[in-house]
């Protein structure tokens, strides 16, 4: 089965700039997580969606931040306008079945905001 | 300290000797989770602990999860090269809801010499 896929691998844009990065999740997983490491911390949980709806958002930093899952199949993350702190690196993950349910991570997006 | 805070940030052997890392957190769990990160990779699951088991292993690894003392460790036994990658425990913390959320810490960088 195909893992989980992040578009782009890398992106590097200035500050105030958008940037979409995309999310193809293993298919079938109902669940969809977006984390984010940013240089020499921990991973941070952003949000979760189960299908389309976004089930909790409490770690989005703010509203420059806007995720969605169309159709409840792929996930986007927009940050718009870029700032310098949002550099790091952004991972999805999905699952299947229950809340113990490993998580499978995509090999993530790295942002670099100048 | 972070919750799911690794110790110690870096470790480096020779083949065939084993590794320990370890992992405290902060509050009550659901379950505790190891992942591994080859470099500019995802991460990959490896094993999954109870709140309610104490041990438990998987091929060349072995979890310990101590509740009382809030931590637990990872031993890879007879490491291998290949094993040389960042180490990560993630808790899932009781009161979550719904969500997966996962709370990761740092992360131990291992490096098995040849």
């Amino acid at each position: 089965e195909a893992g989980v896929t992040q578009f782009p691998s890398h992106s590097v844009i200035e500050k105030g700039q958008t940037v979409t990065l995309r999310c193809d999740p293993i298919s079938g997983h109902d669940n969809l997580y977006w984390y984010r490491r940013v240089m020499g911390k921990e991973i941070k949980f952003l949000l979760h969606f189960v299908k389309e709806s976004k089930q909790d958002e409490s770690g989005m930093p703010n509203n420059r931040f806007l995720a969605e899952r169309t159709g409840g199949t792929y996930s986007t993350l927009k940050v718009q306008p870029a700032e310098l702190e949002d550099s790091g690196v952004y991972f999805c993950a999905s699952s299947q079945g229950s809340r113990s349910s490993p998580l499978h991570f995509g090999n993530g997006t790295r942002l670099t905001v100048t | 300290s972070q919750q799911g805070e690794e110790d110690p940030q870096a470790l480096s052997i020779q083949e065939g000797e084993n590794a320990t890392m370890n992992c405290s957190y902060k509050t009550s769990i659901n379950n505790l989770q190891w992942y591994r990160q080859n470099s500019g990779r995802g991460l990959v699951h490896l094993i999954l602990i109870r709140s309610n088991e104490r041990e438990k292993h998987s091929g060349r690894l072995r979890v310990t999860l101590d509740t009382s003392k809030k931590s637990s460790s990872l031993l890879i036994t007879a490491s291998r090269a290949a094993d040389t990658a960042s180490y990560f425990c993630a808790t899932d913390a009781v009161g979550g809801g719904a969500t997966n959320k996962l709370i990761f810490g740092t992360g131990t960088l291992l490096a098995v010499q040849p």
